[in-house]
């Protein structure tokens, strides 16, 4: 167990719906990532925040949105649902950005989106 | 643009024996190399890091190897046991901008049989 939460672990929705992902971080990790993983593929960074705030962004779709609420839980929103974005939805948190070694990163279990 | 490569899908190897599993990266600007590995149903667990400094770090049986010249990583496992078969994801953390975002491969499954 990482000590990372997501809700829901299985979510099936209809094209051109919207949905929220939820993750809860570990106790104490201020930094939490949101990763998206399609079919035979690795996983994809979408968006990083740190202590609420926006600190990085990788290949989000603008449909997509995230937060980081005051209790450091964080969600992700995905809006006008394709097909294509039926995917495995992880969130990871880490302490933070530390410099001089490796910011290791703990996984939630993942939410598995499907879209029809 | 894949930065992270692993060439190979799959790999199957006897118990007792030495699994390698091999990575490619193509930018110079990473800082960390990491390991992680992944059972169905779960996410991602850490396994093993590397500095961009550093050419070799070991963990009991797990060690990762780095050759910055030819831009290349490999994780070996000794001796290998049934319960390391998983999905090996190496991942690589830049070195630029405050975040320590991870730049995922394809992953490698690995099968090690009894």
């Amino acid at each position: 167990d990482s000590g990372v939460t997501q809700t829901p672990k299985h979510l099936i929705t209809a094209t051109g719906q919207r949905v929220t992902l939820r993750c809860s971080p570990r106790s104490g990790d201020l930094s939490v990532y949101w990763y998206q993983q399609s079919l035979d593929q690795g996983l994809q960074f979408l968006i990083q925040y740190y202590n609420g705030e926006e600190r990085a962004k990788g290949n989000i779709l603008e449909r997509f949105s995230a937060q980081q609420f005051p209790d450091l839980h964080s969600e992700l929103n995905l809006s006008s649902l394709e097909l294509g974005d039926s995917a495995l939805y992880f969130c990871a948190s880490s302490v933070g950005t530390v410099r001089g070694r490796a910011e290791t990163q703990y996984f939630g279990p993942g939410t598995r989106l499907l879209v029809l | 643009d894949q930065q992270v490569k692993q060439n190979s899908p799959s790999l199957s190897v006897q118990e007792g024996r030495i699994s390698i599993l091999n990575c490619d990266y193509t930018n110079s600007m990473f800082d960390y190399f990491l390991w992680y590995k992944k059972y169905p149903a779960e996410g991602p667990t850490f396994l093993i890091s590397i500095s961009s400094i550093k050419d070799k770090n070991e963990d009991g049986r797990f060690t990762v190897f780095l050759n910055k010249s030819a831009k290349h990583l490999s994780l070996h496992i000794v001796p290998s046991q049934p319960g390391d078969s998983a999905v090996y994801f190496c991942a690589a953390q830049p070195r630029s901008g405050n975040t320590g975002k991870l730049i995922f491969g394809q992953g490698t499954t690995l099968q090690v049989k009894p």
